[in-house]
């Protein structure tokens, strides 16, 4: 049982390049969702998706792309890269996005864009 | 606005101690609050979970408590290990829309 599995776990991207960060879990859980950290900040909700095809916005949803084929992948890809996106992003997953249900997080992706 | 707030931002005790880390949370309508441990370089993990009912949850030396009244939760480190540091963070969650509202954490620092 791998848990979260997340990759690159490091990637160098110049403005303007796309990328997708890869994001699994064997766990079978319906809830996915990404965040981005930043220094001095809480995560922030990126996207979250309640099941296999389901994909909704969160906080800051703009410059990000994602999609949910399966129940076990949800990838996040970043169509034009800016400066600002500059972050470590986490995706976690969790049975429900509501209720009691533990939410596991992944080791992380640290972007930087230069 | 759904809010959380911690305190202090940073702490440094000596191996041995106990501490308090705090958290105000303004989220509506509330379902349950969350501490998590995030070590350097490493994604958050569970420590508690509580609801509205729940004033107390203990995991190991970490024990967490609700005040749903004042809407304010602790989390209480006993006999800190050179381990714990790390930054705590307090999430609340709502009932509606899937979303967790993150504080941005205490950085604790144990010390020899």
């Amino acid at each position: 049982n791998a848990g979260v599995t997340q990759t690159p776990k490091f990637q160098v991207l110049k403005t303007g390049q796309s990328m997708t960060l890869q994001c699994a879990q064997d766990m079978n859980h319906e809830y996915m969702s990404w965040y981005r950290q930043d220094p001095g900040m809480g995560l922030r909700l990126i996207h979250y998706s309640v099941g296999a095809g389901i994909t909704d916005q969160g906080e800051v949803p703009n410059g990000y792309n994602v999609s949910r084929s399966t129940t076990e992948d949800f990838p996040l890809r970043l169509l034009s890269a800016a400066p600002s996106q500059t972050s470590v992003y986490f995706c976690a997953s969790s049975k429900s996005g509501t209720g009691g249900y533990e939410q596991y997080f992944g080791p992380g992706t640290r972007l930087t864009v230069t | 606005k759904n809010q959380v707030e911690q305190s202090p931002q940073s702490l440094i005790i000596l191996e041995g101690k106990n501490c308090t880390l705090q958290c105000n949370y303004t989220v509506s309508p509330f379902s349950n609050l969350r501490w998590y441990k995030q070590d350097t370089g490493r994604g958050p993990v569970s420590l508690t979970i509580m609801t509205f009912s729940e004033n107390t949850k203990s995991n190991g030396r970490y024990t967490a408590t609700l005040d749903a009244d004042t809407k304010q939760s602790s989390l209480h480190i006993t006999a800190s290990q050179l381990s714990d540091s790390a930054s705590y963070i307090c999430v609340g969650i709502s009932n509606t829309g899937n979303q967790f509202y993150f504080g941005t954490g205490t950085s604790l620092t144990v010390i020899p």
